[in-house]
């Protein structure tokens, strides 16, 4: 069963410190793994893409990794600022399925995200 | 350069009720998914759209249907609401019928409350 889970599910930080997320995820075949922020009452939001050849990005303050051999990722938040408080969402693309229509074959699979508060 | 654009934004309705859902792709895009998000959880993929035709579907009921129109915008429709269909619904764009390498475009939602 492909299945993305994350770790902590949620967690306080002051402002100014560094934290890093979590994400263990089992799929077969791998395609891409993406971490969003979502805000409150809005829709996520890109950090990063990384494909099964990368193991690390980064966007600014935002780093992800990934160890393809333990499915495996994290996103290190550096300097945290407010702005931060929101939820993170990993998110792995499985596929494509041989046979699959054309454009097709490729599932979605959230994590339930890990919710980051940000104090002064 | 518009993004994906969601209506309503907020709307309330009673059990039994039906509801329409409104989505507009960012502009290029050709591929609607659509998502279920429960309070404190990640999305439920529901299903998506590419040439006007349902091409995938997550695991819900037949009460959940959709459609796609020759301007790529799309429609979720949900009947006979129950209590747990509350919840905000997000719309997402993309390019190439879902292809793995395409970054999904979100909405910001439309928050359905049944009461």
């Amino acid at each position: 069963k492909n299945q993305v889970e994350q770790s902590p599910q949620s967690l306080i930080i002051l402002e100014g410190k560094n934290c890093t997320l979590q994400c263990n995820y089992t799929v077969s075949p791998f395609s891409n793994l993406r971490w969003y922020k979502q805000d409150t009452g809005r829709g996520p939001v890109s950090l990063t893409i990384m494909t099964f050849s990368e193991n690390t990005k980064s966007n600014g303050r935002y780093t992800a990794t990934l160890d393809a051999d333990t499915k495996q990722s994290s996103l290190h938040i550096t300097a945290s600022q407010l702005s931060d408080s929101a939820s993170y969402i990993c998110v792995v693309m499985v596929g494509p399925n041989n046979g699959a229509k054309e454009g097709g074959g490729f599932k979605t699979i959230f994590g339930a995200g890990t919710r980051l508060f940000v104090k002064a | 350069d518009a993004g994906v654009t969601q209506s309503p934004t907020h709307l309330i309705k009673t059990r039994g009720q039906q509801v329409t859902l409104r989505c507009s792709p960012k502009s290029g895009h050709d591929t609607v998914s659509w998502y279920q998000q429960a309070l404190g959880q990640g999305p439920q993929f529901i299903f998506q759209y590419y040439e006007e035709e349902e091409r995938q579907r997550g695991n819900f009921p037949d009460r959940f249907s959709g459609h796609q129109f020759p301007n790529y915008s799309s429609e979720l429709n949900v009947n006979a609401l129950l209590l747990g269909d509350s919840a905000l619904y997000l719309c997402a764009s993309s390019l190439g019928g879902g292809s793995g390498a395409n970054v999904l475009t979100f909405g910001a939602g439309s928050r359905l409350t049944v009461l």
